[in-house]
C-alpha cells in the first residue's frame, strides 16, 4: 500500500515571500504520478500541478513548481511570490495507476 | 463544461430523515467517486464506481447508498445518519479509474451536518 506523508502541519509566509511545503510517499511502484491540491476556504480541491514519475523535469505551473526527487521519494511544492489568495489547505497526492492516495495536508497562511 | 456540480451545497438532516446527495459531470469521465471529509483532514474514499458500476466500496456502513444512474449522474443516498456522519462530503471524476495523469476533477462538496 502507498502511504503519502506531510510533515508541516502549519506553515505561514509573508505576502510576496516564498515557502515550500514537504511531502514524502513510500512506494514500490515505478511509474506512477503525484499531485499537489489546494483546498481554499471555499472547499472545492483545486488541482495546482502533476509531476509523471517516469519524467526527470521538474514540473512547473506560474508561481508553482515542484522538486522531484526519485529515489528519495520526495515532492515538495515551491510558491514564489506568495498572495494571499494562496491561502488554503493543500494536500499532496499519489497515484500509482488505481486510487488517489492523500497527505494529511498542510494549511499554508499568507500574512499581508 | 469542465466541471463537477454538486447539490446541495449545504444539509441539515435529522437522524431519522432520508436525504440524497447529486453529483453530476459532462466531461466524459468514465470514473466517479464519493469522498467523506472531516475538518482538517485529507478526504476518505467512500465508493467508487467505474462505467458504472460499483468498483470499490470501502467498508463504508449501509446507511450510505450509492447510486449511478448514468454515466454523469452519482447520487449518494442517506438514511438514519448519526452525527458523526457530519463531514463535507465531495463528489470527483476522472477519466478512467486507470488513468492516473489527469488525476480528479472535484466538486465543492455538499456539507452536511446530522442532528
Amino acid at each position: 500500500a502507498q502511504t503519502v506523508t506531510q510533515s508541516q502541519p502549519e506553515m505561514s509566509v509573508q505576502e510576496a515571500e516564498t515557502v515550500t511545503l514537504s511531502c514524502t510517499y513510500d512506494t514500490s511502484e515505478n511509474n506512477y504520478y503525484l499531485f499537489w491540491y489546494k483546498q481554499p476556504p471555499s472547499r472545492q480541491m483545486i488541482l495546482v500541478i502533476r509531476q509523471e514519475a517516469y519524467k526527470q523535469q521538474n514540473a512547473t505551473e506560474n508561481r508553482f513548481s515542484v522538486n522531484f526527487q526519485k529515489a528519495a521519494k520526495s515532492f515538495s511544492l515551491k510558491i514564489s511570490d506568495s498572495q494571499l489568495g494562496d491561502t488554503a489547505m493543500y494536500f499532496c497526492a499519489f497515484n500509482g495507476g488505481n486510487m488517489l492516495t492523500f497527505g494529511g495536508g498542510t494549511r499554508l497562511m499568507v500574512k499581508p | 463544461d469542465t466541471e463537477v456540480t454538486q447539490t446541495p451545497k449545504h444539509l441539515v438532516m435529522g437522524m431519522t430523515n432520508k436525504k440524497s446527495l447529486k453529483c453530476e459531470q459532462h466531461m466524459g469521465h468514465r470514473a466517479m467517486y464519493w469522498y467523506k471529509q472531516k475538518a482538517k483532514k485529507p478526504p476518505e474514499l467512500m465508493f467508487v464506481y467505474s462505467y458504472e458500476k460499483l468498483s470499490i466500496n470501502e467498508s463504508v456502513p449501509s446507511r450510505f447508498s450509492p447510486e449511478c444512474p448514468n454515466s454523469s449522474l452519482l447520487n449518494l443516498h442517506l438514511h438514519a445518519l448519526q452525527p458523526e456522519d457530519s463531514a463535507l462530503y465531495l463528489c470527483a471524476s476522472s477519466q478512467d479509474l486507470w488513468q492516473g495523469v489527469d488525476g480528479y476533477t472535484f466538486g465543492s462538496g455538499t456539507r452536511l451536518t446530522v442532528v
